[in-house]
């Protein structure tokens, strides 16, 4: 079956510093790859996707690029914020899974001032 | 304005009581899903209804009845309610085709005394 591993937290990092969450998957066709984001107290929110090899999605200042040939989606973000502590989550959905997103365990990020 | 709203936010109820959770969305959305949060932030899929269709059942035991009166709305049925059921359900919605993002609902806190 498909499965999503990305990197354990908890991550702390200083302002301004250089985040990276490893994610990588498993899956037995060709999945869409996401990045969803939960603040504090709140839901999931889309951070980014890619659909296929290649594609690097961003928002935010974060990226993220499919790569097929190491079956990762890595997030990254040049210089965080205090605002950008949350939980990451990378996801994965395939249609012939009925398109259910498979998550990770999720990554939290702790940014300090 | 809320794309996707969960009732109640909060439930905090005693074993072997039933309870409801429901959830609607405005976005014109073909397809529902229920994701369960467990304490360590564990996201798993639940169920998943197409157009008042279910077409996911994952190995949920059958105290949870998911119903969906019309493809704007899946709420969630608990019988018996169970100490391990404590945790945050999600509901959320994609429209069929394109890129399958799903939009989450704020959540449920589920709490079984």
């Amino acid at each position: 079956g498909n499965s999503v591993t990305q990197m354990e937290g908890p991550v702390t990092l200083s302002e301004e510093a250089f985040l990276t969450i490893n994610c990588t998957y498993t899956a037995t066709g060709y999945p869409s790859l996401f990045w969803y984001v939960q603040y504090p107290g709140e839901g999931l929110q889309l951070l980014l996707k890619a659909t296929k090899a290649d594609d690097k999605g961003s928002n935010k200042g974060f990226e993220a690029t499919y790569r097929k040939e190491t079956t990762s989606f890595h997030l990254e973000k040049g210089s965080v914020q205090v605002s950008d502590s949350a939980v990451y989550f990378c996801a994965l959905s395939e249609k012939a899974a009925g398109n259910k997103l498979t998550f990770g365990g999720g990554t939290r990020v702790l940014v300090k001032p | 304005d809320t794309a996707v709203s969960q009732t109640p936010k909060y439930l905090v109820t005693q074993m072997g009581n039933d309870k409801s959770i429901k959830c609607e969305q405005n976005l014109g959305h073909d397809t529902m899903y229920w994701y369960k949060q467990d304490s360590k932030k564990f996201l798993k899929i639940m169920f998943s209804y197409n157009n008042k269709e279910l077409i996911i059942n994952e190995t949920v035991p059958n105290r949870f009845s998911p119903k969906s009166p019309d493809k704007a709305h899946l709420n969630l049925h608990i019988n018996s309610l169970e100490l391990g059921d404590s945790a945050v359900y999600f509901c959320a919605s994609s429209a069929r085709g394109g890129p399958l993002e799903q939009y989450f609902g704020p959540g449920t806190r589920l709490t079984v005394t």
